[in-house]
């Protein structure tokens, strides 16, 4: 069985500094790893898809990696902003099952 | 919100009562499905589907049937509802099978059991 890990749970940091989120799952045979972002009340919004093929996917100022060999992923944001705070969960679609998440991680991005 | 519309948004309800929660969609996907989320577990998948009449049951499944006789509405029905279900329930979709498309959720539906 499939399980997504998240870590730290949460973190703040200052405005302008880079960071990097933390996601890692037990089953490396992975069709894709999704990266989302949430907002207290609201639904997730997908940030970025990383193909089991691909090692990394841009967007602005977000890069996401794939290492599927040792189960990991990393999310980076760069410069951030307080508009950055926000829970950010990492998901995996492997197997016949449709997409397994993780806990997720709570950002916060102080001015 | 690609075109994902959940109702209600919240919903008080009494144990042992029926309860069907509504996902509209308006972008035709093929594919949508129904998360739970709670403090301490994440979203958890209750039930998909992959089609007119054609659903298939995901990891906390138990106490929840689905319908879906159009392509745009996904109804989640809790049979009996209990207070353990009490949660914020979420409908995603998706255009092709997740493979190689990413999922696109409503707002959530906020059901208190009391």
């Amino acid at each position: 069985k499939q399980e997504v890990t998240q870590i730290p749970a949460a973190l703040s940091v200052p405005e302008g500094e880079n960071l990097v989120l933390n996601c890692s799952f037990t089953d490396s045979a992975i069709y894709n790893l999704q990266w989302f972002r949430q907002d207290p009340g609201k639904g997730l919004t997908s940030l970025l898809l990383i193909q089991s093929s691909q090692r990394e996917q841009t967007s602005g100022r977000l890069n996401a990696s794939l290492d599927k060999s040792s189960g990991r992923s990393t999310l980076y944001i760069a410069a951030s902003q307080p508009g950055d705070s926000a829970t950010y969960l990492c998901a995996v679609h492997s197997g016949n099952t449709p997409l397994v998440f993780g806990k997720g991680t709570r950002l916060s991005v102080i001015a | 919100d690609a075109g994902i519309t959940q109702s209600p948004r919240h919903k008080v309800t009494e144990t042992g009562t029926p309860v069907t929660l509504r996902c509209h969609q308006t972008e035709n996907h093929r594919y949508m499905y129904w998360y739970r989320q709670d403090p301490g577990h994440g979203l958890r998948l209750i039930h998909y589907s992959y089609g007119v009449k054609d659903t298939d049951k995901g990891e906390v499944s138990d106490g929840y049937s689905v319908s879906r006789s159009k392509t745009e509405d996904f109804l989640l029905t809790l049979e009996s509802a209990t207070s353990s279900q009490t949660s914020v329930y979420f409908c995603a979709i998706s255009p092709r099978e997740g493979r190689d498309s990413p999922l696109h959720f409503g707002n959530g539906t906020r059901l208190t059991v009391t």
